[in-house]
């Protein structure tokens, strides 16, 4: 069955430096993969989505990677701050299929 | 742009009694899904509509889970009877186009504890 890991059930970053999030996917070749920010008591927001015929994606101070050969994507969140204190769910296109999500602490 | 509206927010009920939720997608959009997400886990599908037909109910318990979404707007999601394991968040997200690749709009969910 399709199974999806993300790397860590927490991360701390320091403010200012780029946070980097990790979704592994196996038993799947996924058409689209897309990144959700939850906030505690809210429903999912969507960032950003990536196809498998693209390496990259940017928005603003995001940046998604997705190498289906080695079934990972990358997210990364530049100059972090505070704010971007949340989880981060990565999404596997078609099938719908959420990780567990990361939670990503920002430090002042 | 109005969001995805679900009610209620919040229900408690006792284990074998019945509860249902509504929930109003964003205006136009022809997808509509159910996701319970238990604490500390990501949502999982329990079942997916495209207008007023079903696309994915692979993951919905049928012998106590039922969806329905009439005149393909709004939807109903009930659990009879309820166990303690279904206590959780039900989420409901819509989006435009089921025939492409859309985002899905998220309302805020109905916290559901069964005692």
């Amino acid at each position: 069955s399709q199974k999806i890991e993300q790397n860590s059930e927490a991360l701390n970053i320091q403010e200012g430096k780029t946070a980097t999030l990790t979704c592994n996917y196996t038993n799947y070749s996924p058409a689209y993969l897309q990144w959700y920010r939850q906030d505690p008591g809210r429903g999912p927001v969507f960032l950003l989505l990536i196809r498998e015929n693209e390496k990259e994606k940017r928005k603003e101070r995001l940046k998604v990677t997705f190498d289906t050969t080695l079934k990972q994507s990358l997210f990364h969140i530049t100059a972090s701050q505070p704010a971007d204190s949340a989880t981060y769910l990565c999404a596997l296109g078609d099938k719908i299929i959420f990780g567990k999500g990361t939670r990503l602490h920002i430090l002042p | 742009e109005a969001g995805v509206a679900q009610s209620p927010r919040y229900k408690i009920i006792e284990k074998r009694q019945s509860v249902a939720f509504w929930c109003n997608p964003i205006s136009g959009h022809a997808t509509l899904y159910w996701y319970q997400q238990i604490l500390g886990q990501g949502p999982k599908l329990l079942i997916q509509f495209q207008n007023n037909g079903v696309v994915d109910d692979s993951q919905l318990p049928k012998d106590r889970f039922s969806a329905e979404r009439l005149k393909g707007v709004d939807s109903t999601l009930k659990i009879q009877p309820a166990k303690l394991e279904d206590s959780a968040v039900y989420l409901c997200a819509s989006s435009l186009d089921p025939g492409g690749v859309n985002e899905q709009f998220f309302g805020p969910g109905t916290r559901l504890t069964v005692l």
